[in-house]
């Protein structure tokens, strides 16, 4: 699985759009990337997933540029109810390859 | 709709005492299953997954097993607790068609002194 990296922490302020940058330089041909969210003391929770280009859903828009060599994670106009870690992961996750790679994550905060 | 259960929610055990986690899965069926742990400020490790009945994979070596007896049913269990154990224990689910997106349980918080 295609190593990420992520900014440990950052802060936003009630409202604004957050940007969520992941790193993946080694993301091979095959390899989705997909963003989870985890509240404390609870399970993660899928947001969306993308393969190039951008991806919007009723939560998030994930951007990835032509290299692929990171994506960002948009989160319109965040709430108190924001604050929590978001996972990027990134992998082929076909049949038989379903293991998914967590890391420490990026711990983000909103500020009222 | 698919529903995912843990239990306990808490559990404070002694060092050396078994342990026996349980999740269930409803509203689906042949899900692949998933065990993980998140030690405090710590990523979610996996621990174990299962793509069926009896089938499990180990994903890191410990004194954890893992066994699932039946199709929505999976059990974490330990002979003899270390203090290391300690952590928010994590079930989760996922269709054979989309193993990206896993949906997780409640978790089982777990404290061995």
């Amino acid at each position: 699985l295609a190593k990420t990296t992520q900014p440990i922490s950052m802060d936003s302020y009630e409202g604004q759009e957050v940007n969520i940058t992941c790193s993946h330089n080694n993301i091979a041909t095959n390899d989705y990337i997909t963003w989870y969210q985890q509240f404390p003391s609870q399970g993660p929770r899928f947001i969306i997933q993308g393969y190039k280009t951008k991806v919007t859903n009723e939560v998030a828009s994930l951007f990835i540029p032509a290299d692929r060599k990171s994506s960002t994670l948009s989160l319109p106009r965040v709430s108190l109810s924001d604050t929590a870690v978001y996972y990027c992961l990134v992998g082929d996750f076909l049949y038989g390859n379903n293991r998914l790679a967590f890391g420490k994550g990026n711990q983000v905060v909103v500020i009222p | 709709s698919q529903t995912i259960h843990q239990w306990p929610a808490t559990l404070v055990q002694p060092v050396g005492s078994p342990l026996s986690l349980e999740c269930t899965v409803e509203g689906t069926s042949n899900p692949n299953l998933y065990w993980y742990r998140q030690a405090a400020g710590r990523g979610l490790q996996l621990l174990f997954y299962s793509v069926g009945i009896g089938q499990i994979s180990s994903e890191v070596p410990q004194n954890l097993s893992a066994s699932r007896p039946q199709d929505r049913q999976f059990i974490l269990s330990s002979k003899k607790l270390l203090l290391s154990d300690s952590g928010f224990y994590l079930c989760a689910w996922s269709s054979g068609l989309a193993e990206y997106e896993q949906f997780f349980g409640p978790g089982t918080r777990l404290t061995v002194l």
